[in-house]
């Protein structure tokens, strides 16, 4: 089945400064990479989301890269608030039943 | 829209115990799934269902039943409780029409068993 590995476990940047999540997954027929943040007590939320065939998609603050070839994908956040504090999980999908999430980052954006 | 709703948000049971975590959502999706979130092992799936009438195996899904009698609802029943299976379970919805597969997940309940 499909491996989703994510790093780092735990992230702290100072308010202003970027944040890197990386993710790598080990099937090939995967097709579709949500990123997903979660808030303390709450469920996980899509904030951005990418295809195969694309190879970055942004979103104001928020960028998503895929290397097909490397099977790697990577969130990055740019001038980082204090509201970006959470935990962010990556995941492959190859299809609806087959969502593999990482582990998670927590990002603590420190003021 | 209420989105995706779940009851009890917390519950507490004993071993050998057994219930059924609700889920419900009025956004009229297909899909549907349960996850279990534990500390260092992100969210795995339990079961899943891509409609009323048909569901599906997750990655782990012993001790645990599901059914879906209708489009809106989803519950998940722990038959006889075992302390492994304390966790923060999540249900999700998505339209998946088009490959849309944005889940859309509930609040969680924080289930501990003794």
């Amino acid at each position: 089945g499909e491996n989703v590995e994510q790093h780092p476990s735990t992230l702290s940047v100072q308010e202003g400064d970027s944040a890197v999540i990386k993710c790598t997954y080990s099937d090939s027929a995967s097709n579709y990479f949500p990123w997903y943040k979660q808030e303390l007590g709450k469920g996980p939320q899509l904030i951005i989301d990418i295809r195969s065939n694309v190879g970055e998609k942004k979103d104001q603050r928020i960028a998503v890269t895929l290397n097909k070839t490397a099977k790697h994908f990577s969130l990055h956040i740019t001038e980082t608030q204090p509201e970006d504090s959470a935990v962010y999980f990556c995941a492959a999908a190859g299809g609806y039943q087959k969502v593999t999430f990482g582990i998670g980052t927590k990002l603590q954006v420190i003021p | 829209n209420a989105g995706v709703t779940q009851t009890p948000k917390f519950q507490v049971l004993k071993t050998g115990q057994s219930m059924t975590l609700q889920c419900a959502q009025d956004m009229n999706h297909e899909y549907m799934s349960w996850y279990r979130q534990d500390p260092g092992m992100g969210l795995r799936l339990i079961h899943y269902s891509v409609g009323a009438g048909i569901t599906d195996q997750g990655e782990v899904p012993n001790g645990y039943n599901v059914s879906r009698s209708t489009t809106e609802d989803f519950p998940l029943r722990l038959l006889s409780a075992a302390p492994s299976q304390t966790s923060v379970y999540f249900c999700a919805s998505s339209y998946g029409g088009g490959g849309d597969f944005e889940q859309y997940f509930g609040p969680g309940t924080r289930l501990t068993v003794t």
